[in-house]
């Protein structure tokens, strides 16, 4: 079946640890993203990719690292920079273009412990 | 930049009509998407308006109104399922989405 794939589900950190969050997608969509949500809020972009080998910040990505070397693959390191880590996070991908919906993985859920 | 304004929170009755505003402060924008979000799942898409006017969706129809910086998503015969987080979001450059904080919404008997 077709869709994005986050990993892992649920995920603890040490603080002062960097860790690094999965997300693969077999949609043959160009774009990527990276979303982090708090309770109660919305969703804030860390960052996204709208082509292999390219990427852009979003709104919040000081403490946060990507890479793009795959189509198919975006995965998104938080570091110990990041002061406050713990919440939920989403990647989405879409066909290039604006107007194209995004589709959402299932998130993962990161908590500092 | 963009600001996108939500109720918090709204309650309806199973069965009755509700809607969902959506007010936003942009210099410019693409389109405006709505999404459904089940708590600790990921969004889902409900539907996207790039002109003004209605447009519908079964049971959801959503509205834009570009020269009133203001958009809404009806949903009618409520069930409780519907009882989710429905999330308004401006899509600009780079198919970018900028979401607001979302309505949550509660369906009681």
């Amino acid at each position: 079946d077709g869709g994005i794939t986050q990993s892992p589900k649920y995920l603890f950190r040490k603080e002062g640890q960097n860790v690094t969050l999965s997300c693969e997608q077999n949609l043959n969509h160009d774009a990527m993203y990276w979303y982090r949500q708090d309770p109660g809020q919305g969703l804030r972009l860390i960052y996204y990719s709208q082509i292999v080998n390219d990427f852009q910040k979003g709104d919040i990505a000081e403490g946060y690292s990507v890479s793009r070397e795959k189509k198919e693959s975006f995965p998104l390191t938080v570091t110990s920079a990041q002061k406050n880590p713990t919440a939920f996070y989403l990647c989405a991908s879409s066909p290039q273009g604006s107007g194209n919906t995004i589709y959402f993985g299932e998130g993962s859920w990161l908590t500092v412990v | 930049g963009q600001n996108i304004d939500q109720p918090t929170e709204m309650t309806a009755t199973e069965g009755a009509i509700v809607q969902i505003n959506c007010t936003y402060q942009t210099s410019g924008f693409n389109g405006l998407f709505w999404y459904q979000q089940h708590a600790g799942e990921a969004p889902t898409f409900l539907s996207y308006n790039v002109l003004d006017g209605l447009e519908e969706k079964g049971r959801f129809s959503s509205f834009l109104s570009r020269s009133k910086g203001y958009s809404y998503l009806l949903l009618k015969e409520l069930q409780m399922k519907d009882s989710a987080s429905y999330l308004c979001a401006l899509t600009g450059g780079g198919n970018k989405l900028t979401f607001g904080t979302g309505t949550q919404l509660k369906v009681e008997l």
